[in-house]
Parts: structure tokens; sequence; C-alpha cells
């Protein structure tokens, strides 16, 4: 089945413990990308990635990394959290960017993190 | 970057009324259009999307429709049912990147 895999589900942590949510894709895309949702501000992108060793930032990178070494993975590594990182992460791929959004953009199922 | 309004963020209907949820966008270079629905606790998917050259598209009840003049695009649900409640969220993608709006919270009374 085509997905987006993404683990954990839901994190509890504490402020300056580092942790990396992964991400992975079986659908051979090119392009990867993480999203944060909170409440009355939408979806915002974090960071994307055109295709393996290629990354950019999108309108919310500040305390965030990522790495892309292998085409279906794409891990989100918060080093030292705080709790305004507390939200919902979405990972998402699409065959390629550009035209290839008109393809489909497929999410991963979510994870809650919660920074005390 | 491209900025992206939707109005209204909460809409009440009647089953059966219809629910139409407007966007506008800024960047005159946006050329893709989707609309995604996320039921509470689940992920965003698409329901429907337009391209920058189609001016109206439609899949059953739910249609959208574009201004490129005005830079707005609109979504119609139509006979709305209990089941579309959700948060609708609007987007409009520029190059590479996708450009969400905030959401509207769609409740459909029975």
């Amino acid at each position: 089945e085509a997905q987006v895999t993404q683990n954990p589900r839901y994190l509890i942590t504490v402020t300056g413990k580092k942790l990396t949510v992964t991400c992975s894709q079986n659908m051979n895309h090119e392009y990867m990308s993480w999203y944060r949702q909170d409440p009355g501000l939408g979806l915002r992108q974090i960071y994307y990635s055109m295709n393996v060793e290629v990354t950019d930032k999108g309108d919310v990178p500040e305390g965030y990394k990522v790495s892309r070494k292998e085409k279906r993975n794409f891990p989100l590594i918060l080093e030292s959290p705080s709790p305004n990182q507390t939200s919902l992460y979405f990972c998402a791929s699409s065959l390629r960017g550009g035209q290839g959004f008109n393809y489909g953009y497929t999410f991963g199922s979510g994870t809650r993190l919660t920074v005390v | 970057g491209e900025n992206v309004e939707q109005h209204p963020s909460t809409l009440s209907v009647q089953e059966g009324d219809s629910a139409v949820i407007k966007c506008t966008y800024s960047d005159s270079a946006s050329n893709y259009f989707p609309w995604y629905k996320q039921e509470l606790g689940k992920r965003p998917q698409l329901i429907i999307d337009i391209r920058s050259n189609v001016g109206e598209k439609k899949d059953q009840r739910i249609a959208v429709t574009l201004n490129k003049t005005a830079k707005h695009f609109s979504l119609h649900i139509t006979e709305t049912q209990p089941e579309d409640s959700a948060v609708y969220f609007c987007a409009a993608i520029t190059g590479n990147q996708f450009y969400f709006g905030t959401g509207t919270s769609l409740t459909v009374i029975p």
C-alpha cells in the first residue's frame, strides 16, 4: 500500500532533550516536506526536500533540522526542543515539486508532540 | 512569499444547505490550488483541486471556482451532509512550496 509513515504518533518530552521524528514513504517520491499544525494558524511548512541531499527552509525552520540521505526517508530533528514547539507535525510527499504536485500530495498520519 | 487568506474560520449550516469557503492569494505565479478536508484527529485528504488554466471544476457535490484576475478561489459544497463536518484547508502552490490557508471548521447540523 502506498503510504507515508510517521513515527511516533505521540511523543511527550522535556525541554532540551534531543528528539527525532521519522518519516518514510514507499512511493519513490522525490519531494518530501514537514509541516506543523497549530490552532488558527493552519499548516506551516518547516522544511522541504526536492531530492536526496537537497533540502530547503520553509516558512518556520527555526529550531528544526532535517536530512535526506535516502530518497524514502526524511527525518525531522529537534536538537533542543522548547515548549513553543508543542504542535501536531505532518510529513508529506509528492512525486516531485512544481508540476509534480498535480499528481498528488500524500500526508502521513501525524505526530503529536508535547514539550514540557 | 505567497500569502493565502481563508474565510470564514468557522461555518455552520443546516443539513441539505450549501456551504461556501473562500480563499485569496497574493502571488500571481501560483498555478495550482488544491483543497483538503481534515477530520478530527486525521491527516488532511485532498478533495478537489484546480489548475490556473481552468475556471471551474466539479466533482459530484463539490465544486471549486478560480478567478485569476481577482486572485481568489472558492470551495462550494451542495446538499451538505453530517459527514461533511470537518476542517477544510485551501492551498496555493508557487514553485516548489505549498502555502495553506488557516482552515475553516465546517459543522453540518442534522
